[in-house]
């Protein structure tokens, strides 16, 4: 079974802090997605990558398609930045919906 | 631009009713999705279309059923609602045919319990 695996479950660090989340998954994919989930409940997505690297803002997603790995990257964070965040993988086609992670809880203390 | 728009919000159900989830987009995205959220789970998908008139089904299809009539609007339905079904449903939709075809567009979510 194509599984997505993500670390750590939950994180809580001080603000200013540099985040790191982590991104496992089985076999080859098409694309990876990192998406927010905030408190409220709606998701949003911040990045979308098949290769190399991706920025915005304070956020950097990153890709390596060797080593089926991704990191998503929040540098200078900060209490707003408090969510859950998902990682998510295409195995197939575009027509197929994505196989998520369980998703990183994230707390930023002031 | 309302993006993508679930109704309701909020139901609750006891077992053995029937309800729909409307999701409607107006992106002109082809591809639209309904997804489950559960504690301790990732979403998973339960049916998908990729254009009007088709649908297809996912990793958790049964007990639900779904109509995509109109290329904006992408319909769940159960037709007798259990318990197990108690969850938060999010549906999605994409477009295609761009490098950066394939992002995903999400509504705010349903959050349906059954008794």
């Amino acid at each position: 079974k194509n599984e997505v695996e993500q670390s750590p479950q939950n994180l809580t660090a001080q603000e200013g802090e540099f985040i790191t989340i982590n991104c496992s998954y089985s076999v080859g994919i098409s694309a990876l997605h990192w998406l927010q989930q905030h408190p409220g409940g709606g998701i949003v997505s911040l990045f979308m990558l098949s290769s190399g690297k991706k920025k915005h803002g304070r956020l950097i997603a990153t890709i390596n398609i060797q080593e089926k790995h991704s990191s998503l990257h929040i540098t200078a964070s900060h209490p707003r930045d408090s969510a859950v965040y998902i990682c998510a993988v295409r195995f197939g086609t575009w027509a197929d919906g994505l196989t998520f992670g369980k998703g990183t809880h994230l707390i930023i203390q002031p | 631009n309302a993006g993508v728009t679930q109704t309701p919000k909020f139901r609750v159900l006891k077992t053995g009713q029937s309800m729909t989830l409307l999701c409607a987009q107006d992106m002109n995205h082809e591809y639209m999705y309904w997804y489950r959220q559960d504690p301790g789970m990732g979403l998973r998908l339960i049916h998908y279309s990729v254009g009007e008139g088709t649908t297809a089904k996912g990793e958790v299809p049964d007990g639900y059923n779904v109509s995509r009539l109109k290329k904006q609007n992408f319909l769940l339905g159960l037709e007798s609602a259990a318990p197990s079904q108690t969850s938060v449903y999010f549906c999605a939709s994409s477009y295609y045919g761009t490098p950066e075809a394939g992002e995903l567009f999400f509504g705010e979510g349903s959050r349906l319990t059954v008794l």
